[in-house]
Order: C-alpha cells, then sequence, then structure tokens
C-alpha cells in the first residue's frame, strides 16, 4: 500500500525545455514533503521541501507545488539542463525533521535530451 | 558536502554468513539512519540512531541489527544473511537546521547469493 506515489516511472524532455514530475499521496497527516534527486552509484541528495501551510516554494530552477486538497505535489524544472538527468524522489512526513516517518515514493527517471 | 562513507562499497556474500556494514561520519551529527533501497520499493528505513547506544526499528528491521558505540560510526549487520537482504544500503544522518534534510552516503552494494 503505497502512501507515496509516484505514478510515472520515467520522463523524458528536451533540454531548455519544462519538467514537471508529480507526486501523489494518501495519508492526510503528511504535513511535510520533499524532493531528493539520485544519480547513478551516489546517494540521494536533498533537492528542495515544502510545508503544508504552503502552495509553493522555489529555489533557483527549482519550484514545487503542493495542491493539499488533491493531495499532490509536483516539482517543476526550468530550463531543464542535461546534469539535470537522475531519478527524482518524493517523500512525505507528518512534520519536518521527523525522518523516522519519512515515507518514500518510487522515484522518476528524467532523461533531459541535449 | 556532508562528509558520510560507507564501507564495503559492493559486497558478494553467501546465505547464512554474517556481514557487517559501516557507515562514518565527519560531521558529529546526532541521527543517523540505514536505508535499503529496492526495485518496486523505494527507500525503506531500516534502522535509526538518535545517539551514542540509542537505537531504534524501523520499517524493515527483522534480520537486521545496528550499534553505535561513537557518535561518528554506525553499524548495520545481518547477522546471517539472506538472498531477501540483497540490496543496496544507504546510510544518511540528519541535517541541521528546521528542515532535517538528509544526507546521504554513497551506497553499499550487497548480493548475497
Amino acid at each position: 500500500d503505497q502512501q507515496v506515489k509516484q505514478n510515472s516511472p520515467s520522463l523524458s524532455v528536451q533540454e531548455g525545455r519544462i519538467s514537471i514530475l508529480n507526486c501523489d499521496y494518501t495519508n492526510s497527516m503528511f504535513d511535510y514533503f520533499l524532493w531528493y534527486k539520485k544519480y547513478p552509484a551516489e546517494g540521494p541528495t536533498f533537492l528542495i521541501s515544502i510545508s503544508s501551510i504552503k502552495d509553493k516554494n522555489e529555489d533557483g530552477r527549482f519550484t514545487v507545488f503542493l495542491n493539499k486538497s488533491a493531495k499532490h505535489l509536483s516539482l517543476h524544472i526550468v530550463p531543464s539542463q542535461p546534469g539535470d538527468s537522475a531519478v527524482y524522489f518524493c517523500a512525505a512526513s507528518p512534520n519536518a525533521g521527523n525522518n523516522r516517518k519519512l515515507i518514500w515514493g518510487l522515484g522518476t527517471s528524467l532523461a533531459v535530451n541535449p | 558536502d556532508a562528509g558520510i562513507t560507507q564501507s564495503p562499497r559492493h559486497k558478494v556474500t553467501e546465505t547464512g554468513t554474517p556481514v557487517t556494514l559501516r557507515c562514518h561520519q565527519t560531521e558529529n551529527h546526532r541521527y543517523m539512519y540505514w536505508y535499503r533501497q529496492d526495485p518496486g520499493h523505494g527507500l525503506r528505513l531500516i534502522h535509526y540512531s538518535y545517539g551514542v547506544k540509542d537505537t531504534d526499528k524501523g520499517e524493515v528491521s527483522d534480520g537486521y541489527s545496528v550499534s553505535r558505540s561513537k557518535t561518528e560510526d554506525f553499524l548495520l549487520t545481518l547477522e546471517s544473511a539472506t538472498s531477501s537482504q540483497t540490496s543496496v544500503y544507504f546510510c544518511a544522518i540528519h541535517g541541521t537546521g528546521s528542515t532535517g534534510e538528509l544526507f546521504f552516503g554513497e551506497g553499499s552494494r550487497l548480493t548475497v547469493l
């Protein structure tokens, strides 16, 4: 029973265009959401997070949108670059910093083509 | 970059043998975690530690034990490895600040034949 779902296993976009990665969750107790990026043979690295009191958080080319009523969040990368090619994981927690209760999605593999 | 190193990075072993994976951090962080990553399951928490000699179970702790005798080292032990424990294991530490994002090691790939 997946509480955090990333329904697209893979996504391919052209360099310079927008990449949109989606994540849905089922547990209404989740209050804090994070995106991690993972390159092959490396550990995941933190990208961006959002608290449920916000509906948008932006950091450079990366923006996360949260729609709490739909239990949906998305990560937008604009413009996409070849170096963004990686697996992106969505994760959710009942509160910020509560990593013991952090639930992860299965990941979406993004390929940015030159 | 957070100073986390995992060893060994790759290991092949036989069913029934004991295996210990080591996570070493130079950040003096209190919280450390062991995860496994498997296809179709994402990342799952095995055990975590909130201080020296203070550990607790995660979601998939059966068949694993941990020890933390020093702040910098968190050991994951498979007492008797099984094929179902073939996986990539990641150690992580809890970053400072209110968001507490995780910093991960590079992973240890374990194959149990």
